[in-house]
């Protein structure tokens, strides 16, 4: 299975200010067709997850353009330009290379 | 709208069963993969199966294997979790979603609609 590990596990942030997620996979998330499949999504307490962003650095419909997602191969990161306070919550890294899906443990968005 | 609701959770003692629903609407259902992932307390995420959308393949993780069996009901827009031989891992929310669908058919890689989850506790 690949291996997801996120840093840091929690981030007491500043409304305003930037705040960066990482997310490490154990092996390449590029598939055979050509495409990384590393999608990131928020959870609030209660709710369930909710896409951000997919293949790497697509934002789905309806998020805020202050997300953004760079990376390659197996190092991601999520950055969030001026962090609001809806964006308290836990923010999760996953991977779709290959079956079984897996998702990183976690980072907790705290203001 | 696109919505999907669980259904079926509950309080079950260690070794029993279960068999969780999910109703969906708002989309063809038919045409899509689906998938369960369940959350541990305090977890994150763990993928645990998807169907394809004619049901003749399936895929579960290795901790499930055998006690679980995804399937559905294209003419009920429904999808199903039978869970057997419960243990007090398998406790947790379970989700039905949704995999985002991007032009030209194209894989996304990743999950657009989640439901609302339904809480299986396995103790006794």
């Amino acid at each position: 299975d690949i291996v997801m590990t996120q840093t840091p596990l929690s981030s007491p942030v500043t409304l305003g200010q930037p705040a960066s997620i990482s997310c490490r996979s154990s092996q390449s998330l590029v598939h055979s067709d050509g495409n990384t499949y590393l999608s990131w999504l928020h959870q609030r307490p209660g709710q369930p997850p909710r896409l951000l962003i997919y293949k790497i650095s697509n934002r789905f419909s309806g998020v805020p353009d202050r997300f953004s997602g760079i990376g390659a191969g197996t190092d991601f990161t999520l950055k969030i330009s001026r962090v609001e306070a809806e964006d308290v919550g836990v923010y999760f890294c996953m991977q779709a290379r290959q079956l079984p899906y897996t998702f990183g443990q976690g980072t907790k968005l705290e203001i | 709208e696109v919505q999907l609701v669980e259904s079926g959770g509950g309080l079950v003692q260690p070794g029993g069963s279960l068999r969780l629903s999910c109703a969906a609407s708002g989309f063809i259902f038919s045409n899509y993969w689906m998938y369960w992932v369940r959350q541990g307390p305090g977890k994150g995420p763990v993928w645990v199966s998807r169907i394809s959308p004619d049901g003749r393949t399936t895929n579960y993780a290795d901790s499930i294997k055998g006690r679980f069996t995804i399937s559905r009901d294209n003419a009920k827009d429904t999808l199903y979790l039978q869970m057997n031989s419960l243990g007090p891992d398998d406790t947790g929310v379970y989700y039905c979603a949704k995999p985002l669908r991007l032009e030209g058919n194209s894989l996304s890689g990743s999950f657009d609609f989640w439901g609302h989850g339904i809480l299986v506790t396995v103790s006794s």
